[in-house]
């Protein structure tokens, strides 16, 4: 299994501009995240999903969509590329996110995102 | 608001030597803790999670504690290699929802 990918790897993007980030996952799981890290700071979530055709925000979405149409592929979108979005974007997946699961999310190696 | 913090922000130790890292949170309320490790152009990797009717969790060479009525967990490394440097998080999940409330992290660097 290839786990949890991710493109680009890197990408610099001038202001206005819009992108799609990739995330793909092979391991069936029903739940989908993404995450933002800015330097020096925790992980904050963007949006999330909990199955195909479901998504919900989560702490920071503002200048971000997504859409979950089948279980592996969870794109990101930005519309209007704006210099507070540099950062590094991560995509993770878990099987479930019910409180009494044990189970841990899985990371992709991240998208670096600069927007001049 | 759940506040999760990890000091120190860096830390480098040499080889062999047993180390300690510290996360600690504002609210008890918390359902697990884990603990994750990050390495430069990669995703993060779960290393240990502590539920919160848990004290401690043990991965080889690796200790998690979690003492929820203080707000803190610690890491503890044994006999630390170079193959450990990387940046380890703490995250807590919160009893109402699926959140994850991130640390910024403790980067580690072991010196041969």
């Amino acid at each position: 299994n290839a786990g949890v990918t991710q493109t680009p790897k890197f990408r610099i993007l001038k202001i206005g501009q819009s992108m799609t980030l990739q995330c793909t996952q092979d391991m069936n799981h029903n739940y989908m995240y993404w995450y933002r890290q800015d330097p020096g700071m925790g992980l904050k979530l963007i949006y999330y999903s909990v199955g195909a055709g479901i998504t919900d925000k989560g702490e920071v979405p503002n200048g971000y969509n997504v859409s979950r149409s089948t279980t592996e592929d969870f794109p990101l979108r930005l519309e209007l590329a704006a210099p507070s979005q540099t950062s590094v974007y991560f995509c993770a997946s878990s099987y479930s996110i019910d409180l009494l699961s044990t189970d841990t999310q899985y990371f992709g190696p991240g998208t670096r995102l600069t927007v001049l | 608001k759940q506040e999760v913090t990890q000091i120190p922000a860096a830390l480098s130790v040499p080889e062999g030597e047993n180390l300690v890292l510290n996360c600690s949170f504002t609210d008890s309320a918390i359902y697990n803790l884990q603990w994750f490790r990050q390495d430069p152009g990669k995703g993060l990797t779960s290393l240990l999670l502590i539920q919160s009717s848990q004290r401690e969790q043990t991965s080889g060479r690796l200790n998690a504690s979690l003492d929820k009525s203080s707000g803190r967990s610690t890491l503890y490394i044994a006999a630390s290699q170079p193959g450990d440097s990387a940046t380890y998080l703490c995250a807590v999940k919160k009893n109402s929802n699926y959140q994850l409330i991130w640390g910024a992290g403790t980067k580690l660097i072991i010196k041969p």
